[in-house]
């Protein structure tokens, strides 16, 4: 079965730039999203189709995606970016989630 | 206002079932794909299944095909997981997620907020 491979945790301080990878067996072939999670909160996609923003998100969250990595980036991390951060990707009618990353601002 | 309610979540025994109902609100339910999304205590994200707007398609993780059925009432706006033979590893937050779809890419943009299902003896 498909796997999607993220860190378990990234540090930035605030301000910095903070990037996030998941790698999987030609990731750059499929389209990727990222989930933003707080703690007790619901998902909230940050990113769809590789590089689009949803309505609301703020253009300091980017994303890339080609061969085996798509990667997140938050530009001018703030306090409040601190969160779970998972990639998502559909491979053979299956939705496969990344393990996710703590992103850690301090 | 797009929102999904999810209800149907408790504590059931290994081997009992347990059906999960998602109320849908603010956009046209017919015309979008739906997903069933858990999140087991302290663990990540895991797909459960997914339905196609006219329910013509239907896909399951392996982890719940031949347990779970995926259902959906688009004249109640409604969405369902009938949840039969529960194992404690079923044990998880329920999320019912709308799929954003622009060509070939297909992202979850509106989330509930979940319902918790406890298996355990």
């Amino acid at each position: 079965s498909y796997e999607l491979t993220q860190p378990p945790s990234v540090s930035v301080s605030p301000g910095q730039t903070a990037s996030i990878t998941c790698s999987g067996d030609k990731l750059g072939d499929k389209y990727a999203s990222w989930y933003q999670q707080k703690p007790g909160q619901s998902p909230v996609l940050v990113i769809y189709q590789d590089n689009k923003r949803p309505s609301g998100i703020p253009e300091r969250f980017s994303g890339s995606n080609s061969g085996n990595t798509a990667t997140l980036t938050i530009s001018g991390t703030q306090a409040m970016d601190e969160a779970d951060y998972y990639c998502q990707a559909w491979d053979s009618n299956t939705a496969v989630f990344g393990g996710g990353t703590k992103l850690t601002v301090l | 206002e797009v929102q999904l309610v999810e209800s149907g979540g408790g504590l059931v025994q290994p081997g009992e079932s347990l059906r999960l109902s998602c109320a849908a609100s603010g956009f046209t339910f017919s015309s979008y794909e739906m997903n069933w999304v858990r999140q087991a205590p302290g663990k990540g994200l895991e797909w459960v299944s997914y339905i196609g707007s006219s329910v013509n398609t239907i896909y399951y993780a392996d982890s719940v095909k031949g347990r779970f059925t995926i259902s959906r009432d688009n004249t109640k706006n409604s969405l369902s997981l009938q949840m039969n033979s529960l194992r404690v590893e079923d044990t998880a937050i329920y999320y019912c997620a709308r799929v954003l779809r622009v060509g070939a890419s297909l992202g979850f943009d509106y989330w509930g907020q979940g319902t918790l299902v406890t298996v355990s003896a």
